[in-house]
């Protein structure tokens, strides 16, 4: 069965740095997202992006996210400086594009600000 | 605002007992409804979904939810848990189109007691 798939598993990087984080969406899904859960909290959306543009956003979202689909297959999420409130775990999603809408959702990505 | 609530932050069953796991939520329209599992070190599986139709849905292992829009209601329940549902569900309502963000409760983590 088809399913997203996100690397790396786990991150760690300094505060200040830049990370990218990946992800392989379901082949023939049109829509793709971006959420985080930080520790002991609830699921957040980020940002949706269809035909190579940001569809809908958060208030999280803000200018040190961006996002991209550099090829055919990989859409990634970049935090250009990271913070210690970063920290969380960051799922991709992708969804197919027709009325009955369903989100699929990858493994995520811990990431570890310090 | 929109919300989800799931009332139940821990619930610990009996393995071969029932399980009922509650959500509410609060939709202007009427929204597209989810549960989802994460088990440790996984992603978020959908479970089942409700988009119309008959309030009843059936899902994957086992599980059935009921969608109850007088009671702005979306249960999951299980006649007879296994120790293998031991994980956090998360209950999620979207809107009727693709691209746009779900809104996640806060997870109830289930324990499953031999």
């Amino acid at each position: 069965e088809p399913e997203v798939t996100q690397t790396p598993s786990h991150q760690v990087t300094q505060m200040g740095q830049e990370v990218i984080l990946r992800c392989v969406p379901i082949s023939n899904h049109l829509y793709f997202y971006w959420y985080r859960q930080i520790l002991g909290q609830k699921v957040e959306f980020l940002v949706s992006f269809y035909n190579n543009e940001i569809s809908e956003k958060s208030e999280i979202f803000d200018d040190q996210f961006s996002v991209e689909r550099p090829d055919g297959s990989n859409f990634t999420l970049k935090i250009r400086s990271t913070k210690l409130e970063d920290s969380a775990m960051y799922f991709c999603a992708s969804s197919e594009g027709s009325l009955s809408e369903t989100q699929y959702f990858g493994p995520g990505t811990r990431l570890l600000v310090l | 605002a929109q919300s989800v609530t799931q009332p139940d932050i821990h619930i610990t069953v009996s393995e071969g007992a029932s399980l009922e796991l509650r959500c509410n939520y609060s939709y202007g329209a009427t929204p597209y409804l989810f549960w989802y599992v994460q088990s440790p070190g996984q992603g978020l599986q959908l479970l089942l979904k409700y988009f119309s139709g008959d309030t009843l849905v059936q899902g994957i292992k086992g599980f059935e939810a009921e969608f109850k829009r007088s009671q702005s209601s979306f249960n999951l329940r299980k006649p007879s848990v296994h120790w293998s549902d031991a994980a956090e569900y998360f209950c999620a309502v979207g809107p009727n189109q693709a691209g746009t963000a779900l809104i996640f409760g806060k997870g109830t983590t289930l324990s499953v007691s031999s």
